[in-house]
């Protein structure tokens, strides 16, 4: 079945600075991989998404590419405020099946 | 439109009792899935339904089990409670089958604890 791993497991960066997480996956039939931020208390919510035709997507200050070949992908966040403190999770799915598995998660922390 | 909706929102067992969590999907969803989530662990999966069926399985001894009901509500039940069971547990749900309707939304999660 699908594994993913995401590095690394804990992240403080200065607030304006830029956060990369990273995660690998083994299903090479996986073809859809969202991220998710959970703030501490709350449920998780998806950020953004990519699916395995598109190399990379954008959404303002987000971003996530993804290398198929190597089975990795990235998350990268510019410009960081406090309030993208939070735990992110990156995931792998099949979309013929409704699973998706989670990395194990990345603490992100943004100094003021 | 309401969102997903878990119950209770807390629950505290011993060892060795069952234990039933409740999840009710936003209108219109017929897949949902179950998640164990522990610091340092994440996202475990559990299972996931999609019209009354289960489809996919994670890797959780046969204490653990669930349904799903025509209304697309969905029930867990652990059984013979461990220590270890000791978790926050999340129901998402989402449109399913296909792509374009796989975003989950998560429901804010039963803490179970088991003493």
């Amino acid at each position: 079945g699908e594994n993913v791993e995401q590095h690394p497991s804990t992240l403080s960066v200065q607030e304006g600075d830029s956060a990369v997480i990273k995660c690998t996956y083994s299903d090479s039939a996986s073809n859809y991989f969202p991220w998710y931020k959970q703030e501490l208390g709350k449920r998780p919510q998806l950020i953004i998404d990519i699916r395995s035709n598109v190399g990379e997507k954008k959404d303002q200050r987000i971003a996530v590419t993804l290398n198929k070949t190597a089975k990795h992908f990235s998350l990268h966040i510019t410009e960081t405020q406090p309030e993208d403190s939070a735990v992110y999770f990156c995931a792998a799915m099949e979309t013929r099946y409704d699973k998706v598995i989670f990395g194990p998660g990345t603490s992100l922390s943004v100094i003021p | 439109k309401a969102g997903v909706t878990q119950t209770p929102r807390y629950l505290i067992k011993t060892r060795g009792q069952q234990v039933t969590l409740s999840c009710s999907p936003i209108s219109g969803h017929r897949s949902v899935s179950w998640y164990q989530q522990t610091p340092g662990q994440g996202l475990q999966f559990l299972f996931e339904y999609f019209s009354e069926t289960q489809r996919n399985k994670g890797n959780f001894p046969g204490r653990f089990s669930g349904r799903q009901f025509s209304n697309s509500r969905s029930e867990m039940n652990v059984s013979t409670l461990e220590l270890g069971d000791s978790a926050l547990y999340l129901c998402a749900s989402s449109l399913g089958r296909g792509p374009t309707n796989e975003k989950l939304f998560f429901g804010s999660g039963t803490q179970l604890s088991v003493l």
